[in-house]
């Protein structure tokens, strides 16, 4: 079983559409994140959400927006795209009642921008 | 959260043990050290973390220095399938920002045959 599942994993699309990524854990964590890994290889946090509550937000432009329905689920919507935002997005997952909670991550989305 | 440094690349022989070192010459007294692994087109895997003694699991040791300034990763049979990326992670706990784990260049492993 995949513990955590992103969908799509690729997604090819013009500059100025609007796309959503979903993600979905099964192991029972309280905590969700985004990251993105840009084109050198850095991978950096976006947002985190505890219990389904923002508790991290890394001055990303407010054309991102993460949404979550329950605490199993992370989704994250992208408003009019743009170039710079091609890369490969990924969702982790964690246990925040347990400090020492390591983070899993799911595959990653790829996402293109044309 | 503390800097870390790790060397950009490293060869290994398979079968052989792999040591990755990590300088962390900053970490404070609540920080742990984290090993992360990124295979090629996937997420990172979580390896093993420790604080000050040593730890090791089905995957990997880590020895940490008795100062916690640096710190080694060791695979100790290296195979092809260790080939990767691997980060060395000082992440703070106590805070409730414990999920921000603060990724370098880390170090590209390459096992050979």
């Amino acid at each position: 079983d995949t513990a955590v599942s992103q969908t799509p994993k690729y997604l090819v699309t013009q500059m100025g559409n609007d796309k959503s990524i979903k993600c979905e854990q099964n192991l029972g964590h309280d905590t969700m994140y985004w990251y993105k890994q840009d084109s050198k290889k850095f991978l950096k946090i976006m947002f985190s959400y505890n219990n389904k509550e923002l508790i991290i937000n890394e001055t990303v432009p407010n054309r991102f927006s993460p949404k979550s329905p329950d605490k199993a689920h992370l989704n994250l919507h992208i408003n009019s795209l743009e170039l710079g935002d091609s890369a490969v997005y990924f969702c982790a997952s964690s246990q925040a009642g347990d400090r020492n909670s390591p983070l899993h991550f799911g595959n990653g989305t790829r996402l293109t921008v044309t | 959260d503390a800097k870390t440094t790790q060397p950009t690349s490293m060869d290994c022989a398979e079968g052989r043990a792999a040591n990755l070192p990590c300088n962390h010459s900053t970490i404070s007294g609540n920080e742990y050290v984290y090993w992360y692994r990124q295979i090629h087109s996937q997420g990172p895997q979580y390896i093993i973390h420790g604080l000050k003694n040593n730890e090791t699991n089905e995957m990997a040791s880590l020895i940490i220095t008795e100062d916690r300034k640096s710190s080694t990763l060791i695979l100790p049979h290296a195979t092809l399938r260790d080939t990767a990326v691997y980060y060395c992670i000082v992440r703070r706990v106590y805070s409730s920002n414990t999920g921000k784990l603060i990724f370098g260049q880390g170090t590209t492993l390459q096992v050979k045959p």
